[in-house]
């Protein structure tokens, strides 16, 4: 149990078009979710974190107009890369945390990888 | 979350040998700590974690050594299989898990 699913798992884009990551809860219920950036032999960073139906909290330094998360449902978290550029590159993690458990359990997704040309 | 470095300490170990990866962490009021195994390409996978009122816990041949006093955390991997090899992060928390960061991580590497 405690699946989570990111979609793509792999897209290229070019410079200044928008992205759109899906990360999705398949077998629980997630009120918080949160977004990763892990550069290459890099560790995670945490971006932001996000509560259904609220508006997510930015970790300093990330610009909250770029990457825009809308978490609209217990069960599903988007990530939106708006005009990407090539340092935007990166693996995106997703991780779910369950609404019956403490903060504590985080569930990751498999990441999605972003290249941007 | 912190910045971390760039380079990734590399353990390599032999098939069958214990390893030992470390972690210092710097939040001396960090409650629980967590071990995540991160293969090429995928996303963390947990292995097995720790509260603050505890110093030692064991599972299926892994166990997590944790020492507040010199905040310390290691994991213990017992006859280590080519399975194994990865990359291992430590995660420290607190505020009932709204503030997670994580170390740099460890390469494991497992030589047949």
């Amino acid at each position: 149990g405690a699946v989570v699913s990111q979609h793509p798992s792999w897209v290229i884009c070019k410079s200044g078009t928008s992205v759109k990551i899906e990360c999705r809860s398949l077998d629980f219920q997630a009120t918080t979710m949160f977004w990763y950036r892990q550069f290459p032999k890099q560790s995670l960073m945490l971006m932001a974190t996000s509560n259904e139906g609220s508006k997510a909290t930015y970790e300093q330094g990330v610009e909250k107009d770029k990457f825009l998360i809308n978490h609209a449902s217990l069960t599903l978290s988007t990530l939106t890369v708006t005009s990407a550029h090539p340092e935007d590159s990166s693996f995106y993690i997703c991780s779910g945390v369950p609404g019956t458990s403490d903060a504590y359990e985080q569930y990751f997704g498999p990441g999605t990888r972003l290249t941007v040309t | 979350g912190e910045s971390v470095g760039l380079h990734l300490p590399t353990l390599s170990v032999q098939e069958g040998d214990n390893s030992i990866i470390n972690c210092a962490y710097s939040n001396s009021a960090s409650d629980y700590f967590i071990w995540y195994k991160q293969e090429s390409g995928k996303g963390p996978q947990f292995i097995i974690d720790i509260r603050s009122n505890m110093d030692k816990r064991q599972g299926q041949r892994v166990t997590v050594l944790l020492n507040k006093t010199v905040k310390h955390l290691s994991l213990q991997i017992a006859a280590t299989q080519p399975g194994d090899s990865a990359v291992y992060f430590c995660a420290e928390t607190t505020n009932y898990g709204q503030n997670f960061v994580f170390g740099p991580g460890t390469r494991l590497s497992v030589l047949p």
